[in-house]
């Protein structure tokens, strides 16, 4: 089954500066993969997508990421941070006819004014 | 459009007792899917559907069933609670087209089992 992981818990920025939030995955064929945030007591919403197409995705509140296949990634990236992006942030992989979505473990995203 | 909403907010349940948590969508969305979110493991999935009458097993399916008898309603039915389904629970619904959809994402259920 295809597998996501998150390599870090948190991830702290300062406002202003670019920020990066990392995420592997695995899985057979071509992978479908999102990124959610998600705030406090509530659900999650969704960010952006890969689904084919240009390796780099633009998405919601001037998020982006880069699709690489070679090193089988897809960080979130954003080019300069405001204390309202502290949040919780999820990467989701999804295979082709596969309607089994996984979750990595989530990045705790903290902006510091 | 209400979107996903899920009740009830917040339950406790004692060990051996059952509930069910209840999920709808006014977005005529044919996916449906329930996750439990635990701190350090982010999202797993419980049960899916792709349609009325039709569900499948996620990761995480023990101690949990569902039925999808119309397209707006999928409830999620713990038939003997136990402590280690103490967990926020979360819906979600999406269209079911050929390639995977974005899903939208209820509130969200907190469950507390004693």
């Amino acid at each position: 089954a295809q597998s996501v992981a998150q390599p870090e818990d948190q991830v702290n920025v300062a406002e202003g500066n670019p920020l990066t939030v990392k995420c592997t995955y695995s899985v057979s064929g071509n992978p479908y993969l999102f990124w959610y945030v998600q705030y406090p007591n509530r659900g999650l919403q969704f960010l952006l997508k890969y689904i084919t197409g240009d390796n780099l995705v633009k998405g919601s509140y001037g998020f982006e990421a880069e699709f690489n296949k070679s090193q089988t990634s897809f960080h979130l990236k954003k080019p300069s941070a405001l204390v309202s992006d502290s949040a919780l942030y999820f990467c989701a992989v999804r295979g082709y006819n596969n309607n089994d979505m996984r979750f990595g473990a989530g990045t705790r995203l903290t902006v510091k004014p | 459009n209400a979107g996903v909403t899920q009740t009830p907010k917040f339950q406790v349940l004692k060990t051996g007792q059952s509930m069910t948590l209840q999920c709808a969508q006014d977005m005529n969305h044919e996916y449906m899917s329930w996750y439990r979110q635990d701190p350090g493991m982010g999202l797993r999935l419980i049960h899916y559907s792709v349609g009325a009458g039709i569900t499948d097993q996620g990761e995480v399916p023990n101690g949990y069933n569902v039925s999808r008898s119309t397209t707006e309603d999928f409830p999620l039915r713990l038939l003997s609670a136990a402590p280690s389904q103490t967990s926020v629970y979360f819906c979600a619904s999406s269209i079911q087209g050929a390639r995977p959809e974005t899903q939208y994402f209820g509130p969200g259920t907190r469950l507390l089992v004693l």
